[in-house]
């Protein structure tokens, strides 16, 4: 079982629509959570960062945590051409040396 | 947030030769980070790079094939060596933040290797 799963995608939306992306973790210690932006040759970006379970929103993003189910999810509101993009989630090792696990990504499309 | 470079920016090369990408930061950073993010696939930790030390591999990566300079705090370089097709990949380099967020890392924009 791999530590981090998200859903595969890829995912296409109309303008406009509210977008979920989905992770789920194996390791009950994990206790950061993020999720990263990539654009299309680029390197990710860091677009939300949580700590503990609930709701936290930026702007058009909530990221929310579930960690009696160990579920981690990505809503976008009101989703725009520009949000095209694949989004992967990211949990720190609880107390190593920095290192981050990754989902595999979703890639997700919205059209104009 | 720190300004990270990346050369090449891609590169195609034969079998069985070695390529070397540069990671250049605009500022001093005590961790560097290389990952591999294979077509499709999620980005997966090489090593850590310290300045003064030698790299920290991952299970399933070695120095032989991945070997790592680490010269001072702004500068780094991998090395892919002796390189085939399975070696063909986004590499990206990182950076811790300096933003007091728990492990939250500044990415490279990346080095697409295609081996043929």
């Amino acid at each position: 079982q791999k530590e981090v799963e998200q859903d595969p995608g890829p995912l296409s939306v109309p303008e406009g629509a509210i977008v979920s992306l989905n992770c789920t973790y194996s390791n009950s210690a994990f206790q950061y959570f993020m999720w990263y932006r990539q654009y299309s040759r680029k390197g990710p970006e860091l677009l939300m960062y949580t700590y503990s379970s609930g709701n936290k929103e930026d702007g058009r993003f909530t990221a929310q945590v579930d960690k009696s189910s160990k579920y981690i999810s990505l809503f976008i509101r009101d989703s725009q051409p520009s949000d095209s993009a694949t989004y992967l989630c990211a949990i720190p090792w609880p107390g190593s040396a920095r290192q981050l696990t990754f989902g595999s990504g979703t890639q997700l499309t919205v059209l104009p | 947030s720190a300004v990270i470079s990346q050369k090449p920016s891609r590169d195609i090369c034969q079998r069985g030769t070695s390529l070397t990408i540069q990671c250049q930061v605009d500022s001093q950073v005590t961790m560097m980070f290389w990952y591999r993010q294979q077509p499709g696939q999620s980005l997966t930790l090489i090593a850590t790079a310290n300045q003064g030390s030698e790299a920290t591999y991952e299970s399933g990566f070695v120095i032989d094939k991945f070997p790592i300079s680490r010269p001072n705090l702004t500068f780094s370089t991998l090395t892919v060596s002796n390189m085939s097709p399975e070696d063909s990949s986004i590499y990206l380099c990182s950076v811790e933040s300096d933003r007091g967020r728990y492990n939250e890392q500044f990415f490279g924009p990346g080095t697409r290797l295609t081996v043929l």
